[in-house]
């Protein structure tokens, strides 16, 4: 199973949006509603931020959204914050008795 | 509270055995699988396993299949990431996961293997 593509980096200035791109396959993002994305500050471990392409965990902003077309999910940051900051990566599920998929992750930078 | 707590930082020597914990508490522990990822230096993200407390079924990444074993004691409500033959390259981060969307995180535990 490879990696989901995607971009190495990304930016914004405080208050504006990026938005993170995780491109499949039609045997992961694109077979399944099941894409998750994860945040990861330096030396810490990652936190869920989005599952199920959509939805949010309880306590996470609503500043993260979701989506998904075709074999290719996205993460929206909007109103960038200084804590927003991280590394992200979407993760798909990819069939029964398969553990899934990460991406190569994004590292996003606050201007 | 959901907490998934691990053993401590580790230093061994190429060949030497190994076996890592996460504790779970705050949930029901039988309810969702436990995955392992793990993250080299400064590289990002790979699924290693996962273990199925409740019965302790195992699914194994196939770039891990045969190098580590993962295994899981309900009754301690606590798995295991365990290697009988170390290698350089097993430095790394490891870290578990459970929920149903891998929702909860291990603090990690840092593997360092070197001679």
């Amino acid at each position: 199973q490879s990696a989901l593509t995607q971009p190495p980096s990304a930016s914004g200035s405080p208050g504006q949006s990026v938005t993170i791109s995780c491109t499949g396959t039609s045997s992961d993002v694109g077979g399944y509603n099941y894409v998750s994305w994860y945040q990861q500050h330096p030396g810490k471990a990652p936190k869920l931020m989005i599952y199920e392409v959509s939805k949010r965990p309880s306590g996470v902003p609503d500043r993260f959204s979701g989506s998904k077309s075709g074999n290719t999910a996205s993460l929206t940051v909007s109103g960038l914050q200084a804590e927003d900051e991280a590394d992200y990566y979407c993760s798909s599920y990819a069939g029964s008795n398969n553990l899934g998929v990460f991406g190569t992750g994004t590292k996003v930078t606050v201007l | 509270e959901v907490q998934l707590v691990q053993s401590g930082a580790e230093v061994k020597k190429p060949g030497e055995s190994l076996r890592i914990s996460c504790k779970g508490s705050g949930y029901s522990f039988t309810s969702y699988w436990i995955s392992w990822v793990r993250q080299m230096p400064g590289k990002g993200l790979e699924w290693m396993g996962r273990i199925d407390p409740s019965d302790s079924y195992t699914n194994y990444s196939p770039s891990f299949q045969g190098h580590v074993t993962i295994s899981a004691d309900k009754s301690i409500s606590t798995a295991y990431l365990q290697w009988s033959s170390l290698k350089a390259s097993d430095t790394a981060m490891y870290y578990c996961a459970s929920g149903s969307s891998a929702d909860y995180w291990g603090q990690g535990t840092l593997v360092t293997v070197s001679s």
